[in-house]
């Protein structure tokens, strides 16, 4: 099992550009979530989805968005980045909402 | 929604010495009890967990306990170890909730 894979893991975006941080598990988890972690601080959770077709925001959704159109893949678009998004993107999925999350290895983002 | 708060925020212990680290919750319902260790630049890992039924749960050098009755539960490591030092996240999440709440983090240095 690979677990939960994460790709790119590194990218520079210029101010305005677009891209789409990929995600995948092979775990058969329903729940799949997107966190970012600034340096030296937490994680807050910007959109999460409890199965295929089913997606709500998290604490800090404003220039993301999501879909899940299977249980293996949630993608994260960034539309017009800005500095503000840079940060260190994870992926995480979990058999059900009180088992334990497993993360992918994350997705270093800075935006110039 | 659930609220939950970490201390200490940073915390020095001399190598061999025991750490604890504590954490409070405000859902009452809140029933699943996870801890993620994170090493610098790497993705969070979940090390150990607790739910709401047990009281106390041990894994080698690392322990959890909960007392709900004053919604707290705290991360017991004994005999550090320098491989140790890492951030340490808990989280909680219940009745109604599809996602966990994490805590600010603590980071924890051991001393040789």
């Amino acid at each position: 099992n690979a677990g939960v894979t994460q790709t790119p893991k590194f990218r520079i975006l210029k101010i305005g550009q677009s891209m789409t941080l990929q995600c995948t598990q092979d775990m058969n988890h329903n729940y799949m979530y997107w966190y970012r972690q600034d340096p030296g601080m937490g994680l807050k959770l910007i959109y999460y989805s409890v199965g295929a077709g089913i997606t709500d925001k998290g604490e800090v959704p404003n220039g993301y968005n999501v879909s899940r159109s299977t249980t293996e893949d949630f993608p994260l678009r960034l539309e017009l980045a800005a500095p503000s998004q840079t940060s260190v993107y994870f992926c995480a999925s979990s058999y059900s909402k009180d088992y334990g999350y497993t993360f992918g290895s994350g997705t270093r983002l800075t935006v110039v | 929604g659930e609220n939950v708060e970490q201390h200490p925020s940073t915390l020095s212990v001399q190598e061999g010495d025991s750490a604890v680290i504590k954490c409070t919750y405000s859902d009452s319902a809140s029933n699943y009890f996870p801890w993620y260790k994170q090493e610098l630049g790497k993705r969070p890992q979940l090390i150990i967990d607790i739910r709401s039924n047990v009281g106390e749960k041990k894994d080698q050098r690392i322990a959890v306990t909960l007392n709900k009755t004053a919604k707290h539960f705290s991360l017991h490591i004994t005999e550090t170890q320098p491989e140790d030092s890492a951030v340490y996240f808990c989280a909680a999440t219940g009745f109604g909730n599809e996602k966990l709440t994490f805590g600010t983090g603590t980071r924890l240095t051991i001393i040789p």
